[in-house]
């Protein structure tokens, strides 16, 4: 079982330049979510979606798009990078009813912004 | 605006001893409390987890005390060992909501 996973693992972007975070889970998760990391500030939850079709945003949704077309999958995306997007990214993912509220992580992708 | 407030920041312990590791929220209406563990270069997994309607919870070495009166909850680590070292994180989540706050995180070393 592979989890929770996510690609690139590191991306170095210049400022202004678009890319893609990938991240796929292979649970059957309803809801999945994206995070970024930087030191002293825990996890802030940047969007989120409880199923195909339908996402919302977080804490610092700014900077970035969602869209979540299958289950499995729920890329986040950056239209123009910028320094301050320089950051740990992780990818989460859990069920709705059971044990919803157990997260499962990916490993994470280091963004750089030049 | 931060809802959940960690402490200590960092945490430095002997082989052996008991670190605590708090955290203090406001929004009374979570309703699940867990405890992540980092460990460097990868994600938080689950570690242990508690609802507000016991006031302790025991797996293995780790324990969740909860003050529903103090709005604290906190994690102790029995006999730590050098592979604890790590960071946690406490989170909480709203009732019937979907937006979940993380702690700041506590690094914590344990000296062989």
């Amino acid at each position: 079982n592979a989890g929770v996973t996510q690609t690139p693992k590191f991306q170095v972007l210049k400022t202004g330049q678009s890319m893609t975070l990938q991240c796929a889970q292979d649970m059957n998760h309803e809801y999945m979510s994206w995070y970024r990391q930087d030191p002293g500030m825990g996890l802030r939850l940047i969007h989120y979606s409880v199923g195909a079709g339908i996402t919302d945003q977080g804490e610092v949704p700014n900077g970035y798009n969602v869209s979540r077309s299958t289950t499995e999958d729920f890329p986040l995306r950056l239209l123009s990078a910028a320094p301050s997007q320089t950051s740990v990214y992780f990818c989460a993912s859990s069920m709705l009813q059971g044990r919803a509220g157990e997260l499962f992580f990916g490993e994470g992708s280091r963004l750089t912004v030049l | 605006q931060q809802q959940v407030k960690q402490s200590p920041q960092s945490l430095i312990v002997q082989k052996g001893g008991i670190p605590i590791i708090n955290c203090a929220y406001e929004n009374t209406a979570f309703d699940y409390f867990p405890w992540y563990q980092q460990f460097p270069g990868k994600g938080p997994a689950l570690l242990i987890a508690i609802r507000p309607d016991v006031s302790e919870k025991k797996e293995g070495r780790f324990t969740i005390s909860f003050n529903k009166s103090a709005k604290q909850f906190s994690l102790h680590i029995m006999d730590s060992q050098p592979g604890d070292s790590a960071t946690y994180f406490c989170r909480e989540r709203n009732t019937g909501g979907f937006k979940t706050i993380f702690g700041a995180g506590t690094r914590l070393f344990v000296k062989a």
